[in-house]
């Protein structure tokens, strides 16, 4: 089975540029997780769909961050402009929505932001 | 709000040495409480979990971890670290199913030869 994909593994761009991040999550899973991690930190929410529907948007930074989730399966995540403060590794995750709570968060490998 | 804590940045083992990384939370209730693993250059990968019942629970790669009401902490555990045990460690909670998890700020672990 294949895990989470997330693609660009690497991407560096100058300030006020716009970038883009795609995700497709393992098949079956209806909740998908945009996580934004800082450099020594632990990943901090931006954004969770389940299906299609942003069931909470509340830490998206919506001045500059856009999020969707098309047809419920895979995902982009969209900055601009981008500020030298975005620079992190974006995190993409899933999970099943099952009536079993296994509460597990399957994460792709991360793309990893750089802003000059 | 729901916090989580893990009090060591970073903590350095030899090879064979016990380990033991600490977690603590901040919810009136019992969460559901979590570590994973990451490794550089990769993704987090789930360690264990606790929803319930027996406070000591097993995970993958001899890793352990015990809950703790009374102090409401989620301790991690190996009883003999292998080099490629160095990774960075995070505790996440969740207060309830289909709830967001909060992570903890993660302690990186290096394991001398």
């Amino acid at each position: 089975e294949a895990g989470v994909v997330q693609s660009p593994r690497y991407k560096i761009i100058e300030k006020k540029q716009p970038v883009a991040f795609w995700c497709n999550p393992i098949s079956g899973h209806n909740t998908l997780y945009w996580y934004r991690q800082n450099l020594g930190q632990g990943p901090e929410l931006l954004i969770r769909y389940e299906n299609e529907e942003a069931v909470d948007d509340s830490q998206l930074p919506k001045d500059r961050f856009s999020a969707e989730r098309l047809k419920g399966v895979d995902s982009t995540l969209k900055i601009q402009p981008a500020e030298l403060g975005d620079s992190a590794v974006y995190l993409c995750a899933s999970s099943p929505l099952t009536g079993l709570n296994t509460g597990e968060l399957f994460f792709g490998e991360g793309s990893r932001l750089t802003v000059l | 709000a729901q916090s989580v804590t893990q009090p060591d940045i970073h903590i350095t083992v030899s090879e064979g040495a016990s380990l033991e990384l600490r977690c603590n939370y901040s919810y009136g209730a019992t969460p559901y409480l979590f570590w994973y693993v990451q490794s550089p250059g990769q993704g987090l990968q789930l360690l264990l979990k606790y929803f319930s019942g027996d406070t000591l629970v097993q995970g993958i790669k001899g890793f352990e971890a015990e809950f703790k009401r009374s102090q409401s902490s989620f301790n991690l555990s190996k009883p003999s670290v292998h080099w490629s045990d160095a990774a960075e460690y995070f505790c996440a909670v969740q207060h309830n199913y289909g709830q967001n998890f909060v992570f903890g700020p993660g302690t990186r672990l290096s394991v001398l030869p």
